[in-house]
């Protein structure tokens, strides 16, 4: 158990829905990364926010936001589903800004759209 | 543009082997590099980890060598078992580069 939780564990929904990902990260990170994960594919990085403030932007859409709150959870908002945005939704802590510190990955949140 | 990769989707080892995982990058910025190993059904975790100061870091069975000037990096895991059959993720950073990951080798440790 890493300490990061992701919620819910799968979502199963319609193109040009709207869903959102919850993560909470590890007592005491303060950053929070969310990664896309589509079959076949490496971790794509999507956002990193630090302390409430977005700190790095990957490969997001625009029909995706984040945003940190102030007790550091994490929300992932995803819109216009379509299709291919089925994929594993990840989300990891830190402890700092950056690298080198470790990220502590959640379990993931499993997207299927329909 | 895959900045980091892992040529090989998928390697077969005999338990009590060595296994052999590899990667290569192509940012000469990176200065940091990672692996991470993934079970199914659970987010991936940190594995072990290498400076470019450095060209090997041990940590029991798994051994990180890194050449810089061909931009590679390798996991050798000895011996090998079964319970290291995982999605392993190789991942590199630098400069202001976020962790950018490889799109992972599968591992099969046969008994």
């Amino acid at each position: 158990d890493s300490g990061v939780t992701q919620t819910p564990k799968h979502l199963i929904t319609a193109t040009g829905q709207r869903v959102t990902l919850r993560c909470s990260p590890r007592s005491g990170d303060l950053s929070v990364y969310w990664y896309q994960q589509s079959l076949d594919q490496g971790l794509q990085f999507l956002i990193q926010y630090y302390n409430g403030e977005e700190r790095a932007k990957g490969n997001i859409l625009e029909r995706f936001s984040a945003q940190q709150f102030p007790d550091l959870h994490s929300e992932l908002n995803l819109s216009s589903l379509e299709l291919g945005d089925s994929a594993l939704y990840f989300c990891a802590s830190s402890v700092g800004a950056g690298y080198p510190d470790t990220q502590y990955f959640g379990p993931g949140t499993r997207l299927t759209v329909l | 543009d895959q900045q980091v990769k892992q040529n090989s989707p998928s390697l077969s080892v005999q338990e009590g082997r060595i296994s052999i995982l590899n990667c290569d990058y192509t940012n000469s910025m990176f200065d940091y590099f990672l692996w991470y190993k993934k079970y199914p059904a659970e987010g991936p975790t940190f594995l072990i980890s290498i400076s470019s100061i450095k060209d090997k870091n041990e940590d029991g069975r798994f051994t990180v060598f890194l050449n810089k000037s061909a931009k590679h990096l390798s996991l050798h895991i000895v011996p090998s078992q079964p319970g290291d059959s995982a999605v392993y993720f190789c991942a590199a950073a630098g400069g202001y580069q976020k962790v950018t990951f490889g799109t992972g080798t599968k591992l099969q440790v046969i008994p």
